[in-house]
């Protein structure tokens, strides 16, 4: 069974980069879409944008401009770097897995990331 | 961007009642639309997706219809464990939004 576990500081200062990495486990990357998304009671729900192991992504338009989605496909991880924070980026993060029909069926627990200095 | 909202914003019911939730999106969507359900401090759970198809190990009590701009999720009888936060999603063009959410909550 596929899981999924993401990681990475807790704590970011404001301008700075947030990083996070999401590690897949009980199965290969290379089978599917993954996706990352995150949740803040101002925002709701957010998508980020999604990739594919060969490398193909998108992201939400609204973000575009911050974000990149990497993947590695040797440690079965792919990964956020979301430039320019604000307190705006204060959220919990999820990574999750794209199924055949183009939804989220498996997620990482989560993991917060506040932006202060 | 297609906004996707929901109604009602909270639904007060008892173990055994019905439930039903309503998304509307701002254009049409054709069928797609997911569900999902999210307990507090957990990830949210895919329950429905293309509108009316179950997710692997979704109870039959959970079933989902509509098209175009109109969905309905329907809980034909609810268990203890269905109260949670339920969200919409679609998907068109392969650009992802999410509706604000309906909180289920016990009468």
């Amino acid at each position: 069974q596929v899981q999924l576990q993401e990681s990475g500081p807790g704590l970011v200062k404001p301008s700075e980069t947030l990083s996070l990495t999401c590690t897949v486990s009980g199965g290969s990357i290379g089978t599917h879409y993954w996706s990352w998304i995150r949740q803040s009671p101002g925002k709701g729900l957010e998508w980020i944008g999604f990739i594919f192991y060969t490398g193909r992504t998108d992201y939400n338009p609204s973000l575009q401009s911050r974000v990149t989605i990497s993947v590695d496909t040797s440690k079965n991880q792919f990964s956020l770097r979301l430039s320019s924070v604000t307190a705006a980026d204060t959220a919990v993060y999820y990574c999750a897995r794209i199924q055949a029909h183009w939804y989220m069926d498996v997620w990482g627990k989560g993991t917060t990331v506040t932006v202060s200095s | 961007e297609i906004v996707l909202t929901q109604s009602p914003v909270t639904l007060s019911l008892s173990p055994g009642e019905r439930a039903t939730f309503f998304c509307r999106a701002s254009q049409s969507i054709s069928n797609y639309l997911a569900w999902y359900q999210q307990h507090p401090g957990q990830a949210p759970r895919l329950l429905i997706y293309d509108a009316s198809n179950r997710a692997t190990g979704i109870p039959a009590r959970f079933s989902g219809s509509g098209s175009g701009t109109d969905f309905t999720l329907t809980i034909s009888s609810l268990e203890p464990e269905d109260f949670a936060v339920y969200y919409c999603q679609q998907r068109s063009r392969l650009i992802y939004t999410f509706g604000p959410g309906t909180k289920l909550d016990v009468k």
